[in-house]
């Protein structure tokens, strides 16, 4: 089935820094790759997603690029604030399954010091 | 805004015990997930459903969880005999029937703690 790498675990940057975290997926006919921000206690919460016909999308800060020959695709947030502190997830969604199910990486853990 | 509910918010229960924990879904969705998160580690997917009916299960949904639609609004999970690995938050989630959208949307989840 469907892995997801994610990478790094844990990332720290300064207020108005870009910060960057990359995941990898195993499966080539995967083609939805959503972001969900995490904040500590609370539930994941959809920031940005790209389908597999797309290799990039934009919304202000936030962009999402898609490799589909590596078989990765990355998260960029530009101008980072203290409020985009929480933990990141990645996701693929198989090939067949309609959307069904989501196969998540491990998370990263964003820290933006003010 | 709409959103996704779900009961209790957190339960703690002895290793055996049966516990329920509930979800009511956005209104006009027709597609309705459970999913877990052990502490520190990532959101797993357990199980789809869809008009009724399980469309798709991981490894981890074993005999021991159930899924049910009672009604037109709730969406329980039942897990038959807890095990201490079962200690995780549970995550429902629902989406819209719309074929160009994917979003989940999650509800704050129900917190199980087995001892």
């Amino acid at each position: 089935g469907e892995n997801v790498e994610q990478h790094p675990s844990t990332l720290s940057v300064q207020e108005g820094d870009s910060a960057v975290i990359k995941c990898t997926y195993s499966d080539s006919a995967s083609n939805y790759f959503p972001w969900y921000k995490q904040e500590l206690g609370k539930r994941p919460q959809l920031i940005i997603d790209i389908r597999s016909n797309v290799g990039e999308k934009k919304d202000q800060r936030i962009a999402v690029t898609l490799n589909k020959t590596a078989k990765h695709f990355s998260l960029h947030i530009t101008e980072t604030q203290p409020e985009d502190s929480a933990v990141y997830f990645c996701a693929a969604s198989p090939p067949n399954t309609g959307f069904q199910k989501l196969v998540f990486g491990t998370g990263t853990r964003l820290l933006v010091s003010p | 805004e709409p959103e996704v509910t779900q009961t209790p918010s957190h339960q703690v229960t002895q290793m055996g015990q049966e516990v329920i924990l509930r979800c009511v879904p956005i209104s006009n969705h027709l597609y309705f997930y459970w999913y877990r998160q052990i502490l520190g580690q990532k959101v797993e997917f357990l199980v789809s459903f869809y008009n009724n009916e399980i469309s798709e299960k991981s490894e981890i949904f074993d005999d021991q969880f159930s899924v049910e639609r009672p009604d037109g609004s709730n969406f329980t999970l039942k897990i038959r005999s807890t095990k201490l690995e079962d200690s995780a938050m549970y995550f429902c989630a629902s989406r819209d029937g719309m074929w160009n959208t994917g979003e989940l949307f999650f509800g704050e989840g129900s917190r199980l703690t087995v001892l």
